[in-house]
C-alpha cells in the first residue's frame, strides 16, 4: 500500500521568511495530494490540495508543487506570519480500494518566530 | 464547517473495558473514516466506511471494530481497551470518496489507565 514520508519533523523560521515542507510517496498510482494544517488542540483543516494532472497550485502565500516522476510534493509558505505556526500534514490518496482513503505523513511542526 | 460531531470529547477508561466512540454527520456523506493521532505517527487510518453496512480495515485496525447502520453514524469500538490505545481519535467524512478532501471532526481524547 501507499507510504508517505514527510520532512522535516520540526521547522523554525523567522517571521517573513519562507518555509518548505517536503513529502515523498511510494505508489505511483496515487493521484490526489492534500495538505492539512492543525493548530494546537484543534482538528486538521485542509489548506490546499493538488491533483496529479497539475504540477503546481498557488493560493495567496501558499503553494504546492508536485513531481510525479520523482514521487514527491512540497508545500511552500512565503512571508510567514506567527499565525502560520502549527503542525502541517501531507497526504496521498490510496486508490486501490474503495473509499478514497488518505495516507498521511508524520507531520511537521512549524514555528514562526516574531 | 462540515457538520461532524464526535462524542464523547474526552474519556478516561480502565484497561480491559469496552469503549465506543461515536461520529455523527449531518452532511449525508457516503464515506466516513476513523483515524488515530499519536506524536511522531501523524494520522493513521483505523477503519473506514463506503456506505451503510460497508466497512473495511485501515492501517491499524487490530483491537478495533466499527459499525455503520445508518448514513449519519459511524461507531468505533475498542473491544477491550489497552494502554496502547490511548490516543486522540478523529472521525472524517467525504462526499465523493476518491480524490477529494476529508473533513475532520473535533476529535476524542481517550486515555486508558
Amino acid at each position: 500500500g501507499e507510504n508517505v514520508e514527510q520532512h522535516p519533523s520540526t521547522l523554525s523560521v523567522q517571521e517573513g521568511d519562507s518555509a518548505v515542507i517536503k513529502c515523498t510517496y511510494s505508489d505511483s498510482a496515487s493521484n490526489y495530494f492534500p495538505w492539512y494544517k492543525q493548530e494546537l488542540g484543534k482538528r486538521p483543516q485542509l489548506i490546499i490540495d493538488i491533483r496529479s494532472n497539475v504540477g503546481e497550485k498557488k493560493d495567496q502565500r501558499i503553494a504546492v508543487t508536485l513531481n510525479k516522476t520523482a514521487k514527491h510534493f512540497s508545500l511552500h509558505i512565503t512571508e510567514t506570519q506567527p499565525e502560520d505556526s502549527a503542525v502541517y500534514f501531507c497526504a496521498a490518496s490510496d486508490v486501490h480500494n474503495q473509499g478514497g482513503k488518505l495516507i498521511f505523513g508524520q507531520g511537521t511542526e512549524l514555528s514562526v518566530k516574531p | 464547517d462540515a457538520g461532524i460531531t464526535q462524542s464523547p470529547r474526552h474519556k478516561v477508561t480502565e484497561t480491559g473495558t469496552p469503549v465506543t466512540l461515536r461520529c455523527h454527520q449531518t452532511e449525508n456523506h457516503r464515506y466516513m473514516y476513523w483515524y488515530r493521532q499519536d506524536p511522531g505517527h501523524g494520522l493513521r487510518l483505523i477503519h473506514y466506511s463506503y456506505g451503510v453496512k460497508d466497512t473495511d480495515k485501515g492501517e491499524v485496525s487490530d483491537g478495533y471494530s466499527v459499525s455503520r447502520s445508518k448514513t449519519e453514524d459511524f461507531l468505533l469500538t475498542l473491544e477491550s481497551a489497552t494502554s496502547s490505545q490511548t490516543s486522540v481519535y478523529f472521525c472524517a467524512i467525504s462526499g465523493t470518496g476518491k480524490n477529494s478532501p476529508l473533513h475532520f471532526g473535533n476529535g476524542t481524547r481517550l486515555t486508558v489507565t
